[in-house]
């Protein structure tokens, strides 16, 4: 069964600092990958996506994630985070027939100013 | 629509109920899920619909909820005889469809119906 492992339950970084969060999956055909980013009292948007290609996608807001596919990961990352940046991230996997989104558990980023 | 719309935004409702939650996807999408968010499950998808066939609903958790879909469009979450342990947001995401690539199968979520069964 397909499933995502998002390693970071909270993390809290000062503003210009780097970050990384970290994002495995498990799934045994071929993938598209997500990420999803969710700002307060805000609905879920789509932050960046890899479907196939150069394995290094960037997205919206200096965002970017690169997909390993020897250690089934697809960090994302952001060389200096802003107060804004302030949300829950979501990593998630579809693949088969449906393409339903498998989530993992998210990811609550506080930037301090 | 610009966007992918829901109704209501709140719900409470007291226990035993039915309720109705609805979706309205981005004009053109053939493809809609319904999801569920909720402090102890994460983000769990519950139903996905192909026009207005449903080729999966592994995801509902009981036969006290149900979805339909008409004119390929609009979408309506029932769920009957509503228990306290249906309080979740109910989100709905729809995508072009049809398969075919990155555009094809990207979703875009709506804000979510906030559902408080008391």
């Amino acid at each position: 069964a397909q499933s995502v492992s998002q390693h970071n339950h909270h993390v809290i970084l000062s503003e210009a600092a780097s970050l990384e969060l970290g994002c495995n999956y498990s799934y045994g055909g071929t993938v598209n990958l997500f990420w999803y980013v969710q700002y307060p009292g805000q609905h879920l948007q789509l932050l960046l996506k890899y479907f196939s290609g150069d394995p290094l996608v960037k997205g919206i807001k200096g965002f970017e994630a690169e997909f390993i596919k020897s250690k089934f990961s697809f960090n994302l990352r952001k060389p200096s985070v802003q107060w804004s940046d302030t949300a829950e991230y979501f990593c998630a996997v579809n693949g088969g027939a449906t393409n339903k989104l498998i989530f993992g558990t998210g990811t609550l980023l506080a930037v301090q100013p | 629509g610009a966007g992918v719309s829901q109704s209501p935004s709140n719900k409470v409702t007291e226990k035993g109920k039915d309720v109705e939650l609805r979706c309205d996807p981005i004009s053109g999408h053939t493809a809609l899920y319904w999801y569920r968010q909720s402090l102890g499950q994460g983000l769990e998808f519950l139903i996905y619909f192909q026009g207005n066939s449903a080729p999966d609903k592994s995801g509902l958790p009981s036969d006290r909820f149900s979805a339909e879909r008409t004119g390929g469009s609009v979408s309506t979450l029932t769920i009957q005889r509503t228990q306290q342990e249906d309080s979740a947001v109910y989100l709905c995401a729809s995508s072009l469809g049809l398969g075919g690539g990155a555009e094809q199968e990207t979703q875009y979520f709506g804000p979510g119906t906030r559902l408080l069964v008391l």
